[in-house]
Formats: C-alpha cells, structure tokens, sequence
C-alpha cells in the first residue's frame, strides 16, 4: 500500500528555535498534502492543506508565519515550526493524497516534538 | 461545534466477539466517510472507506454501515482479535473526499484474550 514517511519521528528543541519536519510520499505522488496537529486524548486538527507548487492554505486559528509550509515536489512537503514555545509541543502528522480525488488519506507516523 | 461524534471514548471486548463502534455527523454535506486505526505514536492507518451512494462496505473482518438519514455511521469488527486493540477515528469528508477531511475524537478499543 501507499507510505508517507515523515521525519524525525521525536525531537526535542529549545525554546525559540525553529525546526523542520519532513513529509515524504514514497511510492505516489502527492498533490496535496496535509499538515494535523494532534494534542492527547483530542481529535487530528487540520493545521494547513499543502499543495505542490503554490501557496498552502491555513486553517483558522493557526499561524502561518510561525508554521511554515513548503511543498517543493509531488513528494515531499516540509513543516518548519519557527521560534518555537512550550506550547508548541505536540504530535505532528502529515498525511498525503495520490492524484486520485477519492483516494484515501495516507498518514505518515507523527513527530512528538517537545520544547522545552 | 463539531461535525464528527464518537461519543464513546472506548470500549472492551472479548476476543472473538463483535465490536461495534459508532460516529454521528451533522453536516449534511459529508458524503465520503473513513476510518482510521491508530496505535500511539504512530500515524493513523487507513481501515475502509465508504460513500454516500453506499449504505455498507466490506473488507475481511471490518464492515461499515452508513445511515443517512439518521447521520450514523458504524465499524463492525468480527471476530474481534487482541492486535485491533487501537484508538478508531471516524473521519468524513464533502464533495466525494476531494475536500478537507473532519475527524472525530477517537474511539480506544480493547479486545482482551
């Protein structure tokens, strides 16, 4: 079946530092890519939908200066958390769609970041 | 407000025995639903998927039944087995799953030996 590999899978950081996780897609293309954040015992929130070669789209609430969203190919999509705080530590998942419109989300494994 | 219920937050289950698990919706709009099973610290992984024009889908153990009209949509699991063991999200989705998808606040199964 399809793989999405995100990378790291933990990292811890000061605070104000910034850091970047990956998202790749490995055996498709991914036209569009998903950014969630996950807090414990809570519902995936959709931070941002990432789509190759334009500008992402941030859901409401979320900051787009601070979570940076680059998707440079039809594989790859990076996250950047910038300046991170405390509050900044959560599970982060990326998830990718094939070309196919009804093609089911495949979700890469999470990165558990922690600022501290 | 959210579009996407699991109202219960978990369940237990005897192995071999049939798990149901539940989802509302409320946006009518929905016409392409998903679960997901999620082991922690892992990403969730995609289970079965169905649309409107469905009212069940299945695949091996897992069936899922859609109501419409009553916005519910169902997993059964039979027979239950212990690696199920896992948090299930419900997921849904408008205009076919092109959009964005909306997902519920998961469900933690058990299945005991």
């Amino acid at each position: 079946g399809a793989v999405v590999s995100q990378h790291p899978s933990w990292v811890i950081c000061k605070s104000g530092t910034s850091v970047k996780i990956e998202c790749r897609s490995l055996d498709f293309q991914a036209t569009t890519m998903f950014w969630y954040r996950q807090f414990p015992k809570q519902s995936l929130m959709l931070m941002a939908t990432s789509n190759e070669g334009s500008k992402a789209t941030y859901e409401q609430g979320v900051e787009k200066d601070k979570f940076l969203i680059n998707h440079a190919s039809l594989t790859l999509s990076t996250l950047t958390v910038t300046s991170a705080h405390p509050e900044d530590s959560s599970f982060y998942i990326c998830s990718a769609r094939a070309r196919h419109y009804n093609s089911p989300l495949h979700f890469g494994n999470g990165t558990r970041l922690t600022v501290t | 407000d959210q579009q996407v219920k699991q109202n219960s937050p978990s369940l237990s289950v005897q192995e071999g025995r049939i798990s149901i698990l539940n989802c509302d919706y409320t946006n009518s709009m929905f016409d392409y639903f998903l679960w997901y099973k999620k082991y922690p610290a892992e990403g969730p992984t995609f289970l079965i998927s169905i649309s409107s024009i469905k009212d069940k889908n299945e695949d091996g153990r897992f069936t899922v039944f859609l109501n419409k009209s009553a916005k519910h949509l169902s997993l059964h699991i039979v027979p239950s087995q212990p690696g199920d063991s896992a948090v299930y999200f419900c997921a849904a989705s408008a205009q076919g799953g092109s959009e964005k998808l909306v997902f519920g606040k998961g469900m933690k199964l058990t299945v005991n030996p």
